[in-house]
């Protein structure tokens, strides 16, 4: 399986700040990487595939880069309905796995 | 609006089976694969299994393998999971996913399932 390893576990900033987190795999997997955000009483969203497309509605400071083994999310400009954990997730092959989680919260 | 409506969750004790819905709208349900995808409590996502849209092929992970089923019913807009053999380590929140072009681009707000003597 496809190993995918997120840092920091936890990030803490203010708004306005800008973030980024890493997923590394254990594996090339090409560009076939998802960003998740999950959110209490919310469904989880869809916020970049293909390693850098954003997912229409995502907000432009979103923004994903990366291929092959190393990639990153980066937010620019942190408004408060960021903080929420983030997850990415390889798809070039089964099983799908997913990254730890990286909890993103107000400082 | 996309809407994908899971059912079926509960408390159930080791060794036994319970069977998840998931019913879906706003999209035709035949044209897209769909997901399971599972959280532990205090865990990340782990993926479960997905099924084509016709139903025709399906793909698991191993250590639900012969135990779980995912089906759906195109007629009904709906997806479901057979869940046999149940142990305590199936204990999660169970999500249901729409699977497009392999990526899992809208989600239910999950259901509960609780394996517990």
């Amino acid at each position: 399986d496809v190993q995918m390893t997120q840092s920091p576990s936890y990030l803490a900033a203010s708004p306005g700040e800008s973030v980024s987190i890493s997923c590394k795999a254990s594996k090339s997997i090409s560009n076939n990487l998802a960003w998740y955000q999950e959110k209490p009483g919310k469904a989880n969203k869809l916020l970049i595939h293909s390693g850098s497309t954003l997912q229409s509605g995502t907000p432009s400071r979103f923004s994903g880069s990366g291929s092959g083994t190393d990639f990153t999310l980066t937010i620019r400009s942190l408004e408060f309905e960021d903080f929420a954990v983030y997850y990415c997730q390889q798809y070039n092959e089964y099983p799908r796995t997913f990254g730890g989680g990286t909890k993103l919260e107000l400082k | 609006e996309v809407q994908l409506v899971e059912s079926g969750g509960g408390l159930v004790q080791p060794g036994r089976s319970l069977k998840l819905s998931c019913a879906a709208s706003g999209f035709t349900f035949s044209n897209y694969y769909m997901a399971w995808v599972r959280q532990a409590p205090t865990k990340g996502l782990e993926w479960v299994a997905s099924i084509t849209n016709s139903g025709g092929s399906t793909y698991y992970r191993d250590s639900v393998k012969g135990r779980f089923t995912i089906s759906r019913d195109n007629a009904k807009s709906t997806l479901y999971l057979q869940m046999d053999s149940l142990r305590s380590e199936d204990t999660a929140t169970y999500y249901c996913t729409r699977d497009y072009r392999r990526v899992f681009d809208y989600w239910g707000q999950g259901v509960m399932v609780t394996v517990s003597s």
